[in-house]
């Protein structure tokens, strides 16, 4: 089956670290552009980064960039979210899609909640 | 930046009937390589969103034939011609690179 399947997430104090993970399996991961979307809770999708299949391109929305670092291990077939010094307002359920090209996402992971409280 | 906007923002309707929303772009949308990059995507209450339609007009495998999507330059329409219980949600417009319409709620009346 082709999917993806998220790890990581939770409940994490302002000014803190978590790291999402995202596991594909059932198509040519190491060819995929990947991206993360988010959704603050009762808000709209969100763009927030996305790299490319050899990992040496990366971009990033304004208001995690210097704070967040997408990667891949293409050995394992996994992508990568590290968010760093996470605010409030970074709450949202994280999702990690293929994006075959210009932003056409097809196949989405499950999403991951994430919680900045204190 | 590319700003879309959709309209409208909250959308009754009776199954069996038709309905469309409106997906209008700050700027063109035509790339310079002349394909547009404007996609629709579906998301149900507690699932992850679906694509629906990319570039424009081409369905995803699986869609049903009752969805469609139209336009160019800067104005953009899906439509669904007859609703049925299973289309409820939310539906986004979204181009490249990275800008999503603010959503449209899609319920039955």
């Amino acid at each position: 089956d082709v999917q993806l399947v998220q790890s990581g997430g939770g409940v994490v104090q302002p000014g803190g670290s978590l790291r999402l993970s995202c596991t594909s399996s059932g198509f040519t991961f190491t060819s995929s552009w990947m991206d993360w979307v988010r959704q603050a809770p009762g808000k709209g999708l969100e763009w927030v980064a996305n790299i490319n299949p050899d990992g040496d391109d990366k971009y990033y929305m304004d208001s995690v960039r210097g704070r967040f670092i997408i990667s891949r291990d293409n050995a394992q077939n996994s992508l990568y979210l590290q968010m760093n010094n996470l605010r409030p307002e970074d709450t949202a359920v994280y999702y990690c899609a293929r994006n075959p090209e210009f932003s056409a996402f097809d196949i989405w992971g499950h999403g991951t909640l994430v919680t900045v409280s204190s | 930046d590319v700003v879309l906007t959709q309209s409208p923002l909250s959308l009754p309707v009776t199954l069996g009937q038709p309905a469309s929303i409106s997906c209008s772009s700050s700027q063109s949308l035509v790339h310079n390589n002349g394909n547009t990059y404007l996609h629709w995507f579906h998301q149900r209450p507690g699932q992850s969103p679906r694509r629906l339609i990319y570039k424009v007009s081409n369905r995803d495998s699986g869609v049903p034939d009752r969805f469609s999507g139209s336009g160019s330059g800067t104005d953009f329409t899906l439509t669904i011609s007859r609703v049925e219980a299973e289309d409820i949600g939310i539906y986004y417009c979204m181009s490249w690179p990275s800008t999503f319409g603010q959503g449209t709620k899609v319920e039955i009346k």
